[in-house]
């Protein structure tokens, strides 16, 4: 089982629509959990963290964690082809500090076909 | 402010050259992370300093690879005998608490 699993897609979703991305995780001890946004060639960009239980939004993005299933996910609203990306999941256990390594699951290809 | 840079943004070399990437973090960040990631996969964890020191190199795969961070800032990622399987980005990434921004990467090919 890997540590960070994520569906790798193509997830396709018109323009306008809501995006959903999910992604689980096998350490019960993880904390910190982001969303970065890679852009081909590029390198990731973060776009979300989330610490706790619950949801947090930004802008047209919104984080859900649920660490009793170990489930995190990223919802894009009014989805732009502009979003057209690979999103990547990342958890960190950094046993109580800040620091620590980042896992990343593979990355969900989406595309925003107008 | 400025980010993280990351030179050379390419590198070509030949199996068994010796090869270093350096990376500058950004200014007053304590913590700087290399990652590699290869083609269709998630960024893997190299190494991460804290300050000067080594906290965690568990991700190198072996002991060709070195990486040093000697005045707490600027890092040095040193691969020796490289192989082609060493082809891949190698991310640099810096932080000052939790969240961490990364570099534009260098992309080694080896061949």
């Amino acid at each position: 089982q890997k540590e960070v699993e994520q569906n790798s897609g193509p997830l396709s979703v018109p323009e306008g629509a809501i995006a959903s991305l999910n992604c689980t995780y096998s350490d019960r001890g993880s904390q910190s959990f982001f969303w970065y946004r890679q852009y081909s060639g590029k390198s990731p960009e973060l776009i979300m963290s989330i610490y706790s239980n619950g949801d947090k939004e930004d802008g047209r993005f919104t984080a859900q964690l649920n660490k009793a299933s170990q489930y995190v996910s990223l919802l894009i609203r009014d989805s732009q082809p502009s979003d057209s990306a690979t999103y990547l999941c990342a958890v960190k256990n950094a046993g109580g500090t800040s620091y620590g390594k980042l896992t990343f699951g593979q990355g969900t290809i989406l595309t925003v076909h107008p | 402010g400025a980010g993280v840079s990351q030179t050379p943004s390419n590198k070509v070399t030949e199996k068994g050259k010796y090869v270093e990437l350096r990376c500058d973090p950004i200014s007053g960040h304590t913590a700087l992370y290399w990652y590699r990631q290869s083609l269709g996969q998630g960024p893997e964890f190299l190494i991460y300093f804290q300050g000067t020191g080594a906290a965690d190199d568990s991700g190198l795969p072996n002991d060709r690879f070195f990486a040093v961070r000697p005045e707490g800032s600027v890092s040095t990622l040193k691969i020796q005998r490289t192989e082609r399987g060493d082809s891949a980005v190698y991310l640099c990434a810096s932080s000052l608490a939790r969240e961490q921004f990364f570099g534009p990467g260098t992309r080694l090919t080896v061949l």
